[in-house]
């Protein structure tokens, strides 16, 4: 049962245009979404995120939206830049903590 | 604080040998999380304890994967029998549960492979 989705495996920009990456959840129980950024070799790192009473949270470079209604959310990052190049996980929250089978986004220079 | 600690980093062991995992979480976190890494189904939750008490298992795959947590400062997850198919790279977080959620730090992972 994959409560949390991420449908894009893979996602390619150019260095300094927008990334958008996408994610979509069905428990409408969950109140705290994450997402995390992993290198290979290494252990997700945290990134942003948002409670559910927000609908935007910003952090430089990205910026994390909430649509409740839609059970949606994305990560914005602008612009992108060659080391942003990593595997993108989504994550949510209510008591434990369900993830997204991830995004690859690749910047391109 | 060094961040959870996860050993061994590397296992390789024959079919049907137990393996055990081990983490050591963040001081003065009070949830743990054992998940593992799939192309198919990303971070897949294996386990999550609270307090030092499971609270939701209904990710560990099969009779074969046990975990414990017997204080604060350590949690192991075990196979036995090991099998090919639970090759696969696994991962221990933990993060304070308070009134409020906050994020869940990773460990490196233990990459599991099983001949």
């Amino acid at each position: 049962d994959q409560q949390v989705k991420q449908n894009s495996p893979s996602l390619s920009v150019q260095e300094g245009r927008i990334s958008i990456l996408n994610c979509d959840y069905t428990n409408s129980m969950f109140d705290y979404f994450l997402w995390y950024k992993k290198y290979p070799a290494e252990g997700p790192t945290f990134l942003i995120s948002i409670s559910s009473i927000k609908d935007k949270n910003e952090d430089g470079r990205f910026t994390v939206f909430l649509n409740k209604s839609a059970k949606h959310l994305s990560l914005h990052i602008v612009p992108s830049q060659p080391g942003d190049s990593a595997v993108y996980f989504c994550a949510a929250r209510h008591v434990d903590m369900r993830f997204g089978a991830g995004t690859r986004l690749t910047v391109k220079p | 604080d060094a961040g959870v600690i996860q050993s061994p980093r590397h296992e390789v062991t024959e079919m049907g040998q137990e393996v055990t995992l081990r983490c050591k979480p963040i001081s003065g976190h009070n949830s743990l999380f054992w998940y593992r890494q799939t192309m198919m189904r990303g971070l897949e939750l294996l386990i999550y304890f609270n307090n030092n008490v499971p609270i939701d298992d209904s990710g560990m795959p099969e009779d074969r994967f046990s975990a414990k947590m017997p204080n604060a400062s350590f949690s192991t997850l075990k196979i036995q029998p090991s099998e090919p198919r639970d090759s696969a790279v696994y991962f221990c977080a933990s993060s304070f549960q308070g009134t409020m959620n906050t994020e869940a730090f990773f460990g490196q992972g233990t990459r599991l492979t099983v001949v």
